[in-house]
């Protein structure tokens, strides 16, 4: 299983980018890259998803270098309500046998006024 | 959108309890997840399921079981509770595509064993 690192937790402001990178060493040829966002007392919420290079949805860029040995999530001009927790995930395509997904222990974004 | 319920928000059982958790999905998908989710440690998964009567073991399954009667409905079970499976119980459903999934999460129950 490819096993995630991601910082525990990060601070910004309102209006500001902000970036989340998730180290991921070992992670296999055919595995992908998914992000989560998560509100206290909530599940989990797809934001993006990837693997390799640059993604872009309404919402976040997912940064993917040739390596793939980690990732980084970008959210343009945060606001108050993008405060959450923020998960990486690594997954295992299922026609490869076998699935196995890895959640990061989450970085807990706090965005202040 | 997809909807994902789980049947309870909170639960208290006592030790030695058989616990029944239930999730319900309404958009058809064949594969869905049991995960807990502790301080510190992150979702982990416990069971999922590919199919109706289908089942597999995830990262920690000991001291679970799971069952999939009907497509929609997947139920995770506690067959005699312990106090280390308090917890936050996330239940998934899935969608597949090019070989990715993309989870879609209930609320969360979160299970007090006393």
């Amino acid at each position: 299983l490819a096993k995630t690192t991601q910082p525990i937790s990060m601070d910004s402001y309102e209006g500001q980018e902000v970036n989340i990178t998730c180290s991921h060493n070992n992670i296999a040829t055919n595995d992908y890259i998914t992000w989560y966002q998560q509100f206290p007392s909530q599940g989990p919420r797809f934001i993006i998803q990837g693997y390799k290079t640059k993604v872009t949805n309404e919402v976040a860029s997912l940064f993917i270098p040739a390596d793939r040995k980690s990732s980084t999530l970008s959210l343009p001009r945060v606001s108050l309500s993008d405060t959450a927790v923020y998960y990486c995930l690594v997954g295992t395509p299922r026609d490869t046998g076998r699935r196995a997904l890895t959640f990061g222990s989450g970085t807990r974004l706090q965005v202040q006024p | 959108d997809v909807k994902v319920t789980q049947s309870s928000r909170y639960l208290v059982k006592r030790t030695g309890e058989k616990v029944f958790l239930e999730c319900v999905q309404d958009m058809d998908h064949e594969n869905m997840f049991w995960y807990r989710q502790d301080p510190g440690l992150g979702l982990r998964l416990i069971y999922f399921s590919y199919d109706v009567k289908m089942k597999e073991k995830g990262d920690i399954p000991e001291g679970y079981s799971v069952s999939r009667e009907k497509k929609e409905r997947f139920s995770l079970i506690l067959e005699s509770a312990s106090t280390n499976q308090t917890s936050m119980y996330l239940c998934a459903s899935i969608t597949s595509g090019g070989g990715t999934d993309t989870q879609y999460f209930g609320p969360g129950t979160r299970l007090t064993v006393l």
